[in-house]
C-alpha cells in the first residue's frame, strides 16, 4: 500500500481564495482524521469520519472550513474564503478504528500558506 | 479530551547516548501511543502500550507506562543522527480520537 496520500504537498494562495485539500486513506481503514499543525498550537484535530460519516467536527475553527468523505477512498477539506491565519500544515490520517486501540497512519501533509 | 504533556520540550545528545522522553497525563487512559515526526514529514507510529502493560520494546525503543503516576517514558538507546526528530505521545479516553501533545524535539549530534 502506498500509505495515506495527500495533495497538494504545498499550496500558496491569496487571502479570500478557496482552497481544497485532498486525502486518500489506506484501503480497509474505516476511520479518517484531519489534523492541523502549527508551532503555536501543535496538532489540532479538526474533524473525523467513521465509515465515511462525519462524527465530530467541533474542532473545525469556523464555518469557513468544511470537509467531506463521499466514499471510503477519498476525503476533502475545504477552506472558503481562506485567511492568513489558516496558514499551517494540514494532515490527514487513517486508522482501522477510533480511539487508541489502533495506530494512525499519517499522510505527508499539505503545507498551506495564505498571503 | 485530554492531552499528554511531553518533557523535555527539547533534548540534544551525542550520537551513541541514550535519549529519554516523558509524557504525563491527567485522567485514565486505555492505551498510549508514541509517534515520531521528521522535519517536513507526517507522523509515524512507533509503539502502542496498553494500560495493563508496564513495559514494551521495539528494536532500540523502550516504552514504559506507570498508570499510578499517569506517566510514560520513551527511551531510545544508542541514538543515531537519524533519530533526530520530534516525538509525540498520543492518548484517548474511550472511543475518541487520539489527542497529541506538543512533542519533544530531539537532536542527535554526530
Amino acid at each position: 500500500d502506498a500509505g495515506v496520500i495527500q495533495s497538494p504537498r504545498h499550496e500558496v494562495t491569496e487571502m479570500g481564495q478557496e482552497v481544497t485539500l485532498r486525502c486518500k486513506p489506506i484501503s480497509g481503514h474505516n476511520s479518517l482524521f484531519w489534523y492541523r499543525q502549527t508551532m503555536m498550537r501543535g496538532l489540532e484535530l479538526l474533524i473525523y469520519f467513521n465509515n465515511n460519516v462525519p462524527i465530530d467536527d467541533s474542532g473545525m475553527p469556523e464555518d469557513r472550513f468544511s470537509a467531506k468523505m463521499p466514499n471510503a477512498s477519498f476525503s476533502t477539506l475545504k477552506i472558503q474564503p481562506s485567511e492568513p491565519r489558516d496558514s499551517a500544515v494540514y494532515f490527514c490520517a487513517s486508522s482501522l478504528g477510533l480511539g487508541s486501540n489502533y495506530g494512525y497512519t499519517f499522510g505527508s501533509g499539505t503545507r498551506l500558506t495564505v498571503v | 479530551s485530554q492531552q499528554g504533556e511531553e518533557d523535555p520540550q527539547a533534548l540534544s545528545i551525542q550520537e551513541g547516548e541514550n535519549a529519554t522522553m516523558n509524557c504525563s497525563y491527567k485522567t485514565s487512559i486505555n492505551n498510549l501511543q508514541w509517534y515520531r515526526q521528521n522535519s517536513g514529514r507526517g507522523l509515524v507510529h512507533l509503539i502502542l502500550i496498553r494500560s495493563n502493560e508496564r513495559e514494551k520494546h521495539s528494536g532500540r525503543l523502550r516504552v514504559t507506562l506507570d498508570t499510578s503516576k499517569k506517566s510514560s517514558s520513551l527511551l531510545i538507546t544508542a541514538s543515531r543522527a537519524a533519530d533526530t526528530a520530534s516525538y509525540f505521545c498520543a492518548l484517548s479516553s474511550g472511543n475518541t480520537p487520539l489527542v497529541f501533545g506538543k512533542g519533544t524535539r530531539l537532536s542527535v549530534i554526530a
